[in-house]
């Protein structure tokens, strides 16, 4: 079936440094690539999507592009905290046909070294 | 505004037994959907109500099966537990507007495990 895969499980980056997360899609069809940082013990929490006519989306620190010809997103994190170690997992919403579905990657686990 | 609350947070069960997990989503939303967390296999959508109706579901045998009410609140209920039902389970909750971005927030999960 159709999935969203992570290409690396684990990142290590030096605080300060910018970190990029990748994620590979195969649902063409989806409306929005939605990126979640989970912390231990919590919930994912959302940080940023991009919908899938826009091919680059900034927010506070981050910014994800989305690249359709090869389906491939990715996060980048500018200065690094320690405070952004966690796992972040892609996810692609279909929301077609009355269907309402995330479909989460499995997870890189970012390890920010102080 | 309060969050996603889901109770309980954590859940210890034998093998055979049924459990019944809660979701109250954010004032406001009308539509929750569950996911099962493992390691193994990650984050993997269970099912979704809106409107006390159930819209989508994943791939996942019978023994998962779930309702809303009408107050939007939700409960999963998982049948003869098996040890691979071990897992979080996580709701999130969203307004599910038509055209809309419609974020997903999430509840901090239920911790279930099955021996």
């Amino acid at each position: 079936g159709e999935s969203v895969g992570l290409h690396l499980p684990t990142l290590s980056v030096q605080e300060g440094d910018n970190s990029i997360i990748n994620c590979a899609y195969s649902n063409s069809a989806s409306d929005y690539f939605i990126w979640y940082k989970q912390e231990s013990g919590k919930g994912p929490q959302f940080i940023i999507d991009i919908r899938s006519n826009m091919d680059k989306r900034q927010g506070q620190r981050v910014t994800v592009l989305l690249n359709k010809t090869v389906k491939h997103l990715s996060l980048q994190i500018a200065a690094t905290q320690p405070g952004d170690s966690a796992v972040y997992f892609c996810a692609d919403l279909y929301s077609g046909a009355g269907s309402y579905q995330l479909t989460f990657g499995k997870g890189t686990k970012l390890s920010v070294i102080p | 505004k309060a969050g996603v609350t889901q109770t309980p947070r954590y859940l210890i069960k034998t093998r055979g037994q049924q459990v019944t997990l809660s979701c109250s989503p954010i004032s406001g939303h009308r539509s929750v959907s569950w996911y099962q967390q493992t390691p193994g296999q990650g984050l993997q959508f269970l099912f979704e109500y809106f409107s006390e109706t159930q819209r989508n579901k994943g791939n996942f045998p019978g023994r998962f099966s779930g309702r809303q009410f009408s107050n939007s609140r939700s409960e999963m209920n998982v049948s003869t537990l098996e040890l691979g039902d071990s897992a979080l389970y996580l709701c999130a909750s969203s307004l599910r507007t038509s055209g809309g971005r419609n974020e997903q927030f999430f509840g901090p999960g239920t911790r279930l495990t099955v021996l």
